[in-house]
Order: C-alpha cells, then structure tokens, then sequence
C-alpha cells in the first residue's frame, strides 16, 4: 500500500510568488490534514479536511494560504503571495475515517522563500 | 487545551548505552499519546502510540514509553542506542479517540549517537 506523498519535495520561490503544494493520501483515508513547521519550531496544525469539506482550518496563518481537496481525494495547499515566513516544511497526513487515531504522514514539502 | 514539553532539545548517547527522551503533556481529555520520529530527509514514522490500553507501550525498533498519568509524562526509552536510532524525535497528544482531530507536537527533541 503507497504511503502519503507530497511534491513537490523542495521548492525555491521568491517573495511574492504563488506556490501550489500537493498531498495525495492513502488510498481510502477520508481526514487529510496539513501541518506546517517553521523555523525549527513545534511543527502546527494548519487545517483538517473530511472528504473534501474542511472541518477544522483553525490553524490557517492568513489568507494568503488557501486550502482545497476537490473530490476527497488529494489536496493542494497554495501560498499566494508568499511571504519570508511562509519558510518551513509543510506536512500533510491522513487517517481513515472512525474510531482511529493514529495519523500517517508524508515525506513533507521544504518550501524556501527568497 | 492541550500542549507537549519536550524537556532536552538535543540528546547525545554513545552507540549501546541507553535512551531517555522526556515528554510532559497537558490535556483537558484523557489523551492518546503517541511517538513520532523523523529522520533526515524522511517522512514522520510513529514509534508507538498510547491510547489507554497498557501503560507500557512497546514500538518499533526496541524503543519503548510508560504512560505515568500521575507525572502528565510519557518518555521514550531504548535499551540500547543504535547508530541508525540517529533522528529527530517527536511527541504528540491527541484528545483519545479523537475522531480525526488534530495533532498537538512537541518541539522535537534530535538524539546523535556516537561511536
């Protein structure tokens, strides 16, 4: 069974450019999650999508960051303008549906803004 | 609220002696406790998980965490270091049986073995 993956794994953008990051989950996990660490900080909650509704986006920085999962299957994640800060590694997991815990995540997105 | 100490930043052990990573949690639910690590270039791999069965919790790779709800702690401990044990450990608390909500993690605590 194919873990989460991420791409892309490196991206190198200047200040004021848009970036598009992308999660494609195990196959048949309904929460997909996004996560960021910034800065060698703890690494944060972002947002929680069920299928393709958001159910938590409570960790959502701005609105420069907009969140999708069209059809509850992958999901992008898009910085638009990217700022400095915006700097870090950018996580997505996912977990099935139910009375479950554990959440698997994937390899993770480097995203350096210049 | 909840929230995750990870009491040393950097742990530092010579191959074949033991491994302590401490982690205190707060949690306003009884929690699952879990154990991540994260070596270089690689994705977060759970170690073990805490979900209100036995206090003691055996992982992968020999590492093992007690469940102490009196001391709000649950370190990670091995045995016996070994070179590939080398990696960035994190602990995480999720209210239990969360039904898909979020992670809370520690700062991460990087253990080096030495030769």
């Amino acid at each position: 069974e194919a873990g989460v993956t991420q791409f892309p794994s490196h991206s190198v953008i200047e200040k004021g450019q848009t970036v598009t990051l992308r999660c494609d989950p195990i196959s048949g996990h309904d929460n997909l999650y996004w996560y960021r660490r910034v800065m060698g900080k703890e690494i944060k909650f972002l947002l929680h999508f069920v299928k393709e509704s958001k159910q938590d986006e409570s960790g959502m920085p701005n609105n420069r960051f907009l969140a999708e999962r069209t059809g509850g299957t992958y999901s992008t994640l898009k910085v638009q303008p990217a700022e400095l800060e915006d700097s870090g590694v950018y996580f997505c997991a996912s977990s099935p549906l139910g009375w479950t815990d554990t959440q698997y995540f994937g390899p993770g997105t480097r995203l350096t803004v210049l | 609220a909840q929230s995750v100490t990870q009491l040393d930043s950097h742990v530092s052990v010579s191959e074949g002696t033991p491994v302590l990573l401490r982690c205190n949690y707060s949690s306003s639910y009884s929690p699952s406790l879990f154990w991540y690590v994260q070596h270089p270039n690689k994705g977060l791999q759970l170690l073990l998980k805490y979900t209100s069965a036995a206090t003691l919790v055996k992982g992968i790779n020999g590492f093992e965490a007690e469940f102490k709800k009196s001391e709000t702690s649950f370190h990670l401990t091995k045995p016996s270091a070994h070179m590939s044990d080398a990696a960035e450990y994190f602990c995480v608390v999720s209210p239990q049986g969360n039904y898909g909500q979020n992670f809370v993690f520690g700062p991460g605590t990087r253990l080096s073995v030495l030769p």
